[in-house]
Parts: C-alpha cells; sequence; structure tokens
C-alpha cells in the first residue's frame, strides 16, 4: 500500500513534554498538509508544505508547534512543552501538485497528554 | 471568512436514503468535498464536486450543489449499516486549491 503513513498512531505523554510525529506522503506528492482534529469536531488546518517550503501557518500552530519537511519528502511535527489541551488527533494528508484536487489522508496519530 | 456547518446526527433504517446536508460560507470555494470518517480511523474521500456543477453521482452516493444558496448535500442510496460513521464537509479554495476547511461532521447511524 503506498498511501499516506504515519508514526506512531498513538502517543501517550505527561505534560511539559516534548513529542514529534512524522509523516510519509504518497510519493511524488510535492504537496503535505497538517491538521488537528479533536473530539466533536472537524480536522483544523495546522500548516501545509510545497515540497520543503512551509507555505501556511494556521494561527493555531502557536510557538511550541514547529513543523519541517527538509528533503521535500517526509514531514515531521514536533509539540514543545505539551498542555492537555494538545490532545487531539493529528492528521497528515498530501496531494498532488497544481491539477491535484484531492487531498489523500493518512490513519492520524492520536495524542493523549497526561 | 470560510465557515462550514452540518447537522449533528443523522438516523436512518437500513435500505432508506440518507441525505446529509452541509452549508458554507466563502463563495470563492472552488472544490467541496464529502470524507467519511470511522471510528479511531483517517478521513476516506467518499467524493467531490467542482463548484461549476451541479450534481455528481457516484453509485449509491449522489452529491447536489447550489452554488446559491452555498448548500451541498450528500444522498446515499439503499443505505446499510455499514454507512454508519461520521461524515465530513469541506471545501478548497482557489484553482490551485490548498488547504481544505472541514464541518463538525454528521453522525450516520443505521438502525437494521
Amino acid at each position: 500500500d503506498t498511501g499516506v503513513s504515519q508514526d506512531p498512531r498513538h502517543k501517550i505523554t505527561k505534560r511539559g513534554q516534548n513529542v514529534t510525529f512524522r509523516c510519509d506522503p504518497i510519493s511524488e506528492h510535492n504537496r503535505l498538509y497538517w491538521y488537528r482534529q479533536t473530539l466533536g469536531q472537524g480536522p483544523e488546518f495546522l500548516t501545509y508544505f510545497q515540497n520543503e517550503a512551509q507555505l501556511e501557518k494556521s494561527r493555531l500552530l502557536s510557538d511550541r508547534f514547529s513543523a519541517e519537511r527538509p528533503k521535500g519528502s517526509f514531514s515531521t511535527l514536533e509539540i514543545q512543552r505539551t498542555e492537555q489541551g494538545d490532545s487531539a488527533m493529528y492528521l497528515c494528508a498530501s496531494r498532488p501538485g497544481t491539477g491535484g484536487e484531492t487531498q489523500y489522508f493518512g490513519p492520524g496519530t492520536r495524542l493523549l497528554v497526561l | 471568512g470560510e465557515d462550514v456547518e452540518q447537522s449533528l446526527f443523522l438516523s436512518v433504517r437500513e435500505g432508506d436514503s440518507s441525505v446529509i446536508n452541509c452549508t458554507y460560507t466563502d463563495s470563492s470555494s472552488t472544490y467541496l468535498y464529502w470524507y467519511k470518517q470511522e471510528p479511531g480511523a483517517g478521513l476516506q474521500l467518499l467524493t467531490y464536486i467542482f463548484s461549476n456543477m451541479d450534481m455528481k453521482q457516484d453509485q449509491r452516493l449522489t452529491v447536489l450543489l447550489n452554488k446559491k444558496d452555498k448548500h451541498l448535500s450528500l444522498r446515499i442510496a439503499d443505505t446499510q449499516t455499514g454507512d454508519s460513521a461520521i461524515y465530513f464537509c469541506a471545501e478548497s479554495i482557489g484553482t490551485n486549491a490548498g488547504k481544505s476547511t472541514f464541518g463538525d461532521g454528521t453522525t450516520l447511524t443505521v438502525k437494521p
């Protein structure tokens, strides 16, 4: 299966710890997106990359959040000094470049901050 | 600004048709999507419609778009218990569409 993959699928951490999630997009998709989904709500946009360039960041993405896509392939999302409010499902999606109207989502990483 | 609204719950009997509704506010939406999410899983794209279309049919799924009223609907014919899930409406803006804005989802329950 060459879909979008995310690792880990689940993460439990204590408040104040740092966590890092990884997303591997579909090969040759040059756009990559991060979303956050809390219980009972739809996904909310966090940030996206075109190749290695981070083109947009939501105001939801506080200073404690950082995302990278150093080689234009996989991406990492790091949360520093986690808070209980960071508990959510973090979804990654990818799409082809110009002309690709469909985003393909990964299975998500579920984060629980105790 | 961007806002997508959906009703929260829908319950139907197996074999009936389900209609899930969505309204959006941004008139420059280019693509409108329907996703399905089962418990603990990611989002599965069901279908999408380009903003210059009124209707799209794909097997049991029919999407209707009323651009004037900014209203989108998803009809599922012959609803099955396996269709029970949360359905999200989403929009993307621009011809080189980037991020999507999602509604909060409609939980569809199909009773046998």
